[in-house]
């Protein structure tokens, strides 16, 4: 099953803003965009943003998602200590008929 | 409060058969679109299996179809995941999630349970 293409790792310094992008194709990100997921180690994911940048209760206004074309972006602004973790994009796949993850992005905050 | 459990991990030798179980509470349950996705040790998320709200569509991943089943329960607010021919390559954290209608928004998981293949 073919997925969702993230950088590795993205590394930014503490009260600065990293963005962490999730490349799709018209099946997937350009057709109904993707959902944003943090997860800290040992525990389980975090919805942080679905569909058109909506927020659940409770998530920082500090995490923004857009999506421009095939590639859905996750922005971090004043990035804490606590946002240190791994990021997930996910979305519907048309042709494979299921839903796909991004590879992950460990965010580092320096 | 809403809450997921999974239960039925453990470890299992390769060929055989294991059902795990997750215990929703406090979230209309009947009502929701449920999926099982897994975590390998050290790996990313890989979605495996999807039900809607009444268990008349199921939707599977390449990777566990024809080997894995999952299945609902309404009355007893639970989420089954019947896997089988299990493979060393299926070890890993195994979690179910609720989706909240939009495609990829995963809003509610369980804590997971541990699945581990020996050969």
């Amino acid at each position: 099953q073919a997925g969702l293409t993230q950088p590795p790792s993205v590394s930014k310094d503490l009260r600065q803003t990293a963005t962490v992008t999730c490349t799709g194709d018209n099946n997937n990100v350009g057709n109904q965009g993707a959902a944003w997921l943090q997860q800290h180690r040992g525990h389980p994911p975090k919805l942080l943003s679905h569909r058109n940048n909506n927020r659940p209760s409770g998530i920082s206004e500090r995490f923004s998602a857009s999506r421009s074309g095939n590639t859905a972006s996750l922005t971090i602004n004043e990035l804490q200590p606590e946002d240190e973790a791994d990021y997930y994009c996910s979305a519907w796949d048309s042709s494979l008929n299921g839903w796909v993850f991004g590879g992950g992005t460990m965010v580092t905050v320096l | 409060q809403v809450q997921l459990v999974e239960s039925g991990g453990g470890v299992v030798r390769s060929g055989r058969s294991l059902r795990l179980s997750c215990a929703a509470s406090g979230l209309a349950f009947s009502t929701k679109i449920m999926h099982w996705v897994r975590q390998a040790p050290g790996k990313g998320l890989e979605w495996l299996a999807f039900i809607s709200h009444d268990g008349s569509t199921k939707m599977y991943a390449d990777s566990v179809e024809g080997r894995f089943t999952i299945s609902r329960d309404n009355s007893n607010n639970t989420l089954y995941l019947q896997m089988s021919t299990l493979r060393v390559d299926d070890t890993a954290l195994y979690y179910c999630a609720r989706e909240n209608g939009d495609p990829g928004a995963f809003d509610v998981w369980g804590q997971g349970t541990m699945v581990t293949v020996s050969s």
